[in-house]
């Protein structure tokens, strides 16, 4: 079955420093997102993108968070200057097309420990 | 505001028995709701839907249930296995399809 792979499974920076997250969806999916969960916390969204743009996103997605995908399989997240607070699992995940929207049906990928010392 | 939330944190069932997971949601607007199952160490996976047309839906040896007068979802797994023991997620989507609202987990402890 296909699934959705993020990279790396664990990234451990410095407060300050700039990380970026790597997901590759699933090939013939057009909706990608990333959720985050703090640990022993909810899943939380993030951000929706769609056609190369964001189409929907949350107020945890401030100017400090970006997205972006570079080529025709990656989707990244992008943090310039980590705050200890943005410790956590980051999932992505994505959707294909269904009816002309997003299929509400998400796939999940195994997700990425951000560890911000 | 809006949320979606659990009952029961934690739920320890023997092997063989049915689990009955509970989630109360807030926002009458939702119209779709999920089940999310969570093993450690791994993202969320999707177990099964309904949507709010409905009361009842039925998947492998899972059953949910909505109750939409008291903003109520339920999910219930027949003959609860080892590998069932999970944290389990109920979420929601109010028809904008791209953000999913997730309540706050109940961990499944199943006793072998």
């Amino acid at each position: 079955e296909p699934e959705v792979t993020q990279t790396p499974s664990h990234q451990v920076t410095q407060m300050g420093q700039e990380v970026i997250l790597r997901c590759v969806p699933i090939s013939n999916h057009l909706y990608f997102y990333w959720y985050r969960q703090i640990l022993g916390q909810k899943v939380e969204f993030l951000v929706s993108f769609y056609n190369n743009e964001i189409s929907e996103k949350s107020e945890i997605f401030d100017d400090q968070f970006s997205v972006e995908r570079p080529d025709g399989s990656n989707f990244t997240l992008k943090i310039r200057s980590t705050k200890l607070e943005d410790s956590a699992m980051y999932f992505c995940a994505s959707s294909d097309v269904k009816g002309g929207v997003a299929n509400e049906k998400l796939f999940f990928g195994s997700g990425t420990q951000l560890s911000v010392l | 505001g809006e949320s979606v939330g659990l009952h029961l944190p934690t739920l320890s069932v023997q092997e063989g028995d049915n689990s009955i997971i509970n989630c109360a949601y807030s926002n009458s607007a939702s119209d779709y709701f999920i089940w999310y199952k969570q093993e450690s160490g791994k993202g969320p996976q999707f177990i099964i839907d309904i949507r709010s047309n409905m009361d009842k839906r039925q998947g492998q040896r899972v059953t949910v249930l909505l109750n939409k007068t008291v903003k109520h979802l339920s999910l219930q797994i027949a003959a609860t296995q080892p590998g069932d023991s999970a944290v389990y997620f109920c979420a929601e989507n109010s028809g904008g399809y791209q953000k999913v609202t997730f309540g706050t987990g109940t961990k499944l402890q199943v006793i072998p």
